[in-house]
């Protein structure tokens, strides 16, 4: 079934420092992607829309240049968080549309497996 | 205001137990539905998508009713393993675009 990796798991920095986070789509390509956040006993909060080789769309709110995102190929997208903050600190899915699902269904999205992140 | 409304439980349960819970959603024009399953710490995962007929998935059915907007899940004859968070999601766009979550509900399915 379709798979997204995303990389790191858990990363814990100092404040003002950037992280990047990665998500890959292993097995089919992707020219749509999507980052969330989501913060403790919240819903998955939509960041942005990142497609292959263009800019990404930020929802109102989000600033994009704070979370840098790339999306250089149909497999890969990165966001960055720049100049991090104890308020980033959060929990951080990457989806990716298309693929077929493990159960065989076909979900509108595959979701990297998140990446907590605690600025201190 | 695009909003997928859900109560967030916790729903405590009994095993063996059945137990359903409703979500409602704001825009007319939603397109498609699902339900994704949410352990803690962890990744959504699609449950089921939610089609006009309804449909079920072994002890899962699922239903949508346009004419209340809302839809539901049920689970019967729940296992220690249901325990998770249940996320209702409303795409706008048809697919993967405009995909709206709810907070989601939590259920505890208890011994």
């Amino acid at each position: 079934g379709a798979v997204v990796s995303q990389h790191p798991s858990r990363v814990i920095c100092k404040s003002g420092t950037s992280v990047k986070i990665e998500c890959r789509s292993l097995d089919f390509q992707a020219t749509t992607m999507f980052w969330y956040r989501q913060f403790p006993k919240q819903s998955l909060m939509l960041m942005a829309t990142s497609n292959e080789g263009s800019k990404a769309t930020y929802e109102q709110g989000v600033e994009k240049d704070k979370f840098l995102i790339n999306h250089a190929s149909l497999t890969l997208s990165t966001l960055t968080v720049t100049s991090a903050h104890p308020e980033d600190s959060s929990f951080y899915i990457c989806s990716a549309s298309g693929g077929r699902g493990s159960s065989g269904g076909d979900s509108p999205l595959h979701f990297g497996n998140g990446t907590r992140l605690t600025v201190t | 205001r695009k909003e997928v409304e859900q109560d967030p439980g916790p729903f405590n349960v009994p095993e063996g137990a059945t137990v359903a819970f409703n979500c409602t959603y704001s825009n007319s024009a939603s397109q498609s539905f699902f339900w994704y399953r949410q352990d803690c710490r962890k990744e959504p995962k699609l449950l089921m998508s939610v089609y006009s007929s309804g449909n079920e998935d072994g002890r899962f059915t699922a239903q949508l009713n346009r004419a209340s907007q809302y839809i539901s899940l049920l689970i019967r004859d729940s296992k220690l393993s249901d325990s998770a968070t249940y996320l209702c999601v409303a795409s706008w766009g048809g697919g993967a675009d405009g995909l709206t979550f709810g907070k989601g509900t939590h259920l505890i399915i208890q011994p």
